[in-house]
């Protein structure tokens, strides 16, 4: 069935640095992959998407980058602050079929250090 | 604009019990799905709703079960509760069909006892 597979599982970065989060997904049918922030208490918020048609997509310090040939994409956060802490869960679907529904990976949790 | 609003908050209940959890969905947004979120499992999709139509379904035991209102509320509902169904039940709303952008509430956290 369909997986996403999400790396790494935590990952501890120094404020002002740079993280890398990665993903691959199983269905080449897939073109929509999400990218959720769920600080402690909170449900998942949405923090940037890209889609199938586009290979990479900045948001100020966020940008997702996708290789649909080899099914992987990524979260890139640059200039990491503080308040980057958090777990982060990429996820793939295909909107408009009648089996859509959003795959998550297992997630990330990034912890910044001061 | 409002967000996606899951009641109750939280909610504890005994094995055997039943329950209901409630989401309203931003305004206008049709679409609305379910997750349970666990920590040895991460995030599992439960259903999806659209305009009252159950649309897709996890892979979930028939005691979970869910449907849709007019208004695009939606509720949800474990019968028989066991003890590994303590979870943090998520709602997400989209203007369309499910898989262009969700949000999420803030989800109903069930405790099983």
């Amino acid at each position: 069935g369909e997986n996403v597979e999400q790396h790494p599982s935590t990952l501890s970065v120094q404020e002002g640095d740079s993280a890398v989060i990665k993903c691959t997904y199983s269905d080449s049918a897939s073109n929509y992959f999400p990218w959720y922030k769920q600080e402690l208490g909170k449900g998942p918020q949405l923090i940037i998407d890209i889609r199938s048609n586009v290979g990479e997509k900045k948001d100020q310090r966020i940008a997702v980058t996708l290789n649909k040939t080899a099914k992987h994409f990524s979260l890139h956060i640059t200039e990491t602050q503080p308040e980057d802490s958090a777990v982060y869960f990429c996820a793939a679907s295909t909107p408009g079929s009648s089996a859509s529904k959003i795959i998550f990976g297992s997630g990330t949790r990034l912890s910044i250090r001061p | 604009k409002a967000g996606v609003t899951q009641t109750p908050r939280y909610l504890i209940k005994t094995r055997g019990q039943q329950v209901t959890l409630s989401c309203s969905p931003i305004s206008g947004h049709r679409s609305v799905s379910w997750y349970q979120q666990t920590p040895g499992q991460g995030l599992q999709f439960l259903f999806e709703y659209f305009s009252e139509t159950q649309r897709n379904k996890g892979n979930f035991p028939g005691r979970f079960s869910g449907r849709q209102f007019s208004n695009s509320r939606s509720e949800m509902n474990v019968s028989t509760l066991e003890l590994g169904d303590s979870a943090l039940y998520l709602c997400a709303s989209s203007s369309s069909i499910l898989g262009t952008e969700a949000f999420f509430g803030q989800g109903t956290r069930l405790t099983v006892v």
